[in-house]
């Protein structure tokens, strides 16, 4: 049980575009999902709390009108990473919470040129 | 605030060597604890965990045990085997699993 998944799982895009990027929690509901950035050979940087019916919560330094939450269900988040730039290019990963324990999805790599 | 610090890798041993892997936290209150494990190009995998001093968390041979006294949660495992190459992650949350605070990852490689 607490699987989650993420779609797509790798996305190359011309800069100046956006991304959209699911985060499914496949056998449970998750009330509050969360957004990870991560850096090549670095550890997971909490981007922002996704909460189901609200606004987002943002980690001071990110850009909530560039990178744009929504979490319409109790299964589904969505980030979309807008008007993409080369610098905007990492591992992004989300995670579910249920029981008191995240659950990762295996995250989305994406590239942009 | 809440952190996590674990010991620097690159940890290199070889089939069925004995493992251990440092984590130390500092935080207010009485935070969960957490070892993920991240396998090559992929996301975060649960590994174990515990909630409360003295539980021990075990899964696939890993172990780790919640001290507070020396506000340790070490991984141990006692025969490691080459699929057990990953980064490994020790973390800490609050009590409702919010706001998980992440070291910053141990690699570990297994040579056979």
């Amino acid at each position: 049980g607490a699987v989650v998944s993420q779609h797509p799982s790798r996305v190359i895009c011309k800069s100046g575009t956006s991304v959209k990027i699911e985060c499914r929690s496949l056998d449970f509901q998750a009330t509050t999902m969360f957004w990870y950035r991560q850096f090549p050979k670095k550890s997971l940087m909490l981007m922002a709390t996704s909460n189901e019916g609200s606004k987002a919560t943002y980690e001071q330094g990110v850009e909530k009108d560039k990178f744009l939450i929504n979490h319409a269900s109790l299964t589904l988040s969505t980030l979309t990473v807008t008007s993409a730039h080369p610098e905007d290019s990492s591992f992004y990963i989300c995670s579910a919470l249920t029981k008191e324990t995240q659950y990762f999805g295996p995250g989305t790599r994406l590239l942009v040129l | 605030g809440n952190s996590v610090t674990q010991m620097e890798g690159p940890v290199t041993l070889s089939e069925e060597a004995f493992l251990t892997i440092n984590c130390t936290y500092t935080a207010t209150g009485y935070p969960s604890l957490f070892w993920y494990v991240q396998y090559p190009g992929e996301g975060l995998q649960l590994l174990l965990k515990a909630t409360k001093a003295d539980d021990k968390g075990s899964n696939k041979g890993f172990e780790a045990t919640y001290r507070k006294e020396t506000t340790s949660f070490h991984l141990e495992k006692g025969s490691v085997q080459v699929s057990d190459s990953a980064v490994y992650f020790c973390a800490l949350s609050d009590r409702d699993g919010n706001k998980l605070v992440f070291g910053a990852g141990t690699i570990l490689r297994v040579k056979s």
